[in-house]
């Protein structure tokens, strides 16, 4: 079974500053994917970045990055140069191909100050 | 690419009715589609899983005579709240997986749909 952990029950940010949106995970599967989704008031569910477990890289997607940390079983989402607009509950999620289906954590208030 | 429809965006109906939610890809085909159910502050929870011409796949402890998915078409998936009460009141929203995505795994979502049982 998959397992994912948001323990930051909310985060605040100033404009123009960098945030560390923490996620760790647990799982027994050798191969899986992580995600990150933004979901503002509105509700629509965004995808922003993924990374394969067996991704030597760190993805990055504009001012999105995952801070990938195999050993501890973490994928923190790191956004730079906030904007207001960034202001939303961020979900962070695990796929595996064992049963196909997206493990989302309880999810992480943002909240952008000017 | 890779937009999802849902349709309607907010329904209120009376206790008893039922409700029809459609979900569609626009641009894209897609055999599976997902269904989730979210509360105010909470997390996403997976309902069922839609598959394309075969009977849709439920979670533990979903209802199948109450949540009626039906995935007629590769474009097309409704979920019908059937004899709606007011603790069905919640956020619907739908996903689908799309190959025109880097990551065949990621599923895009459509903008959800609010439903109100008075």
């Amino acid at each position: 079974a998959q397992k994912i952990t948001q323990t930051q029950p909310g985060m605040f940010v100033q404009e123009k500053e960098a945030v560390t949106l923490d996620c760790t995970y647990d799982t027994s599967d050798q191969s899986y994917g992580l995600f990150w989704y933004k979901q503002p008031s509105s509700g629509e569910m965004i995808f922003l970045i993924y990374q394969g477990s067996y991704d030597e890289q760190n993805a990055t997607e504009g001012r999105y990055s995952l801070n990938f940390q195999k050993a501890r079983k973490s994928a923190n989402l790191v956004i730079s140069a906030s904007q207001l607009g960034d202001s939303a509950m961020y979900f962070c999620a695990t796929y595996t191909g064992a049963n196909s289906k997206l493990t989302f954590g309880k999810g992480i208030t943002l909240s952008v100050r000017p | 690419g890779a937009v999802v429809s849902q349709h309607p965006s907010w329904v209120i109906c009376k206790s008893g009715t039922s409700v029809k939610i459609e979900c569609r890809s626009l641009d894209f085909q897609a055999t599976t589609m997902f269904w989730y159910r979210q509360f105010p502050k909470q997390s996403l929870m997976l309902m069922a899983t839609s598959n394309e011409g075969s009977k849709a796949t439920y979670e533990q402890g979903v209802e199948k005579d109450k949540f009626l998915i039906n995935h007629a078409s590769l474009t097309l998936s409704t979920l019908t709240v059937t004899s709606a009460h007011p603790e069905d009141s919640s956020f619907y929203i739908c996903s689908a997986n799309s190959d025109r995505g880097r990551h065949q795994e990621t599923q895009y979502f459509g903008p959800g749909t609010r439903l109100l049982v008075l």
